[in-house]
């Protein structure tokens, strides 16, 4: 159980163009979802926090209308990079959690990531 | 602020041998503290945890211990497998005011060669 989907898993764009991400939970209501960003050799890096039917909480320096999230039900967030360019490149992980009344306490279930090239 | 500082790599052992992964973190109040692992091609799965100080996390041979005097959580295992050829990351999290946000280290690449 607890099974956190991506789609797509590597994705190669125009630079200009938008790109959209979808994180699933697969066998869970998840009530909040987190996406980072990965660059080589160095940490992830939160980007925003999401929680159903709301609007995301972006970390501080993360532009908003440039990654823009959508958490429209318990099972699914959409991260779409508008504009794309190539300094956007990254590898982009979300994660899904519950509640601890849900009895996963509340523990953080990763995706296993989307590896975004912007030409 | 929060912060998680651990060994960055890469690091290269035999099959067999002692590993030990240094991670030490800044943070105000009281912390939980974990250890995730992301093998190639997955994403990041939860390794074990602690979340008071002396608390030891423990999952597949694996373990660490909750120092708060030092505020460090060390990773160990006594005999590494190739099987545990992956990217380890420290990270934690801190309660405070209802966050269930995840500071993480930078992660430290292991090689296990039969």
């Amino acid at each position: 159980g607890a099974v956190v989907s991506q789609h797509p898993s590597r994705v190669i764009c125009k630079s200009g163009t938008s790109v959209k991400i979808e994180c699933r939970s697969l066998d869970f209501q998840a009530t909040t979802m987190f996406w980072y960003r990965q660059f080589p050799k160095k940490s992830l890096m939160l980007m925003a926090t999401s929680n159903e039917g709301s609007k995301a909480t972006y970390e501080q320096g993360v532009e908003k209308d440039k990654f823009l999230i959508n958490h429209a039900s318990l099972t699914l967030s959409t991260l779409t990079v508008t504009s794309a360019h190539p300094e956007d490149s990254s590898f982009y992980i979300c994660s899904a959690s519950s509640p601890i009344g849900e009895g996963r306490g509340n523990e953080q279930f990763f995706g296993p990531g989307t590896r975004l090239t912007v030409l | 602020g929060n912060s998680v500082t651990q060994m960055e790599g890469p690091v290269t052992l035999s099959e067999e041998a002692f590993l030990t992964i240094n991670c030490t973190y800044t943070a105000t109040g009281y912390p939980s503290l974990f250890w995730y692992v992301q093998y190639p091609g997955e994403g990041l799965q939860l390794l074990l945890k602690a979340t008071k100080a002396d608390d030891k996390g423990s999952n597949k041979g694996f373990e660490a211990t909750y120092r708060k005097e030092t505020t460090s959580f060390h990773l160990e295992k006594g005999s590494v497998q190739v099987s545990d050829s992956a990217v380890y990351f420290c990270a934690l999290r801190n309660s405070q005011g209802g966050s269930e946000k995840l500071v993480f280290g930078k992660g430290m690449k292991l090689t296990v060669n039969p």
